[in-house]
């Protein structure tokens, strides 16, 4: 059991947007921790896509953006292409915890 | 360019202590605006943070680990180690270290948090913890 809640699974056609959103508590996100997001392609090292709830880093593409509001925060993707199809997961900083905690992490599936 | 390369012995014994190292080329584990951590994926699972160490050394572990855990440097050879004790089948997974960027700080009720964020991972060393 995560303790940010992200959906297990989303999917897009090619050229759409996608939204995966990520759920946390009063001791995280809502807290107001940031909140970063990393794509990952099982047997390759994870890429962060995304930090301070919106940045991106050098050389991240436009098509990825994320937001945060209250509890919430979203990575949005799009003009999908069938390269992005991978896992992405979200992390943010928990007070009670006293460390990093990530989501369940979301398969993006391009149709 | 900044390469991260995880090793380790693949299989461990339970009740045994699970050892890695991180070698780093491209940056140096002195680098002030950095620190370096372990980031776990046990099969079909998400990612669990494991803890991160500053240049200068302090540490900072999960706390449902902490007890068994150690993280070091090793500035001499550039490279960063894990020591996990007593290690049980729940403790198969594949292990990333990762660069660590030092993000925004945040008070709340006082207490000052800098967020950190992994800014830059390894390709990660499966470990199988069974007899």
């Amino acid at each position: 059991q995560s303790v940010l809640t992200q959906p297990p699974s989303v999917s897009g056609a090619p050229g759409q947007r996608v939204t995966i959103s990520c759920s946390g508590s009063t001791t995280n996100i809502g807290a107001g921790y940031d909140v970063h997001w990393y794509l990952h392609l099982p047997g390759t090292a994870p890429k962060l896509l995304i930090f301070g709830n919106h940045i991106r880093p050098s050389g991240v593409p436009d098509r990825f953006s994320g937001s945060k509001s209250g509890s919430s925060a979203s990575l949005a993707i799009t003009g999908l292409l069938a390269e992005d199809e991978a896992d992405y997961y979200c992390q943010s900083y928990d007070s009670s915890l006293s460390g990093a905690v990530f989501g369940g992490g979301t398969r993006l599936t391009v149709l | 360019q900044l390469q991260l390369q995880e090793s380790g012995p693949g299989l461990v014994k339970p009740s045994e202590t699970l050892s890695l190292t991180c070698s780093v080329s491209g940056d140096s584990i002195s680098n002030t605006n950095f620190l370096w951590g372990w980031i776990r994926q046990p099969p079909g699972k998400g990612l669990e943070w494991i803890g991160n160490i500053y240049s200068g050394g302090s540490t900072y572990y999960n706390p449902s680990l902490k007890s068994r855990l150690g993280i070091a440097l090793d500035t001499s050879k550039n490279h960063f180690s894990l020591k996990l004790s007593s290690v049980s089948a729940a403790d198969t997974a594949v292990y990333y270290c990762a660069r660590v960027g030092r993000g925004s700080i945040t008070i709340i009720q006082g207490v000052r948090t800098e967020e950190n964020y992994f800014n830059f991972w390894g390709q990660g060393a499966l470990i199988t913890v069974s007899s």
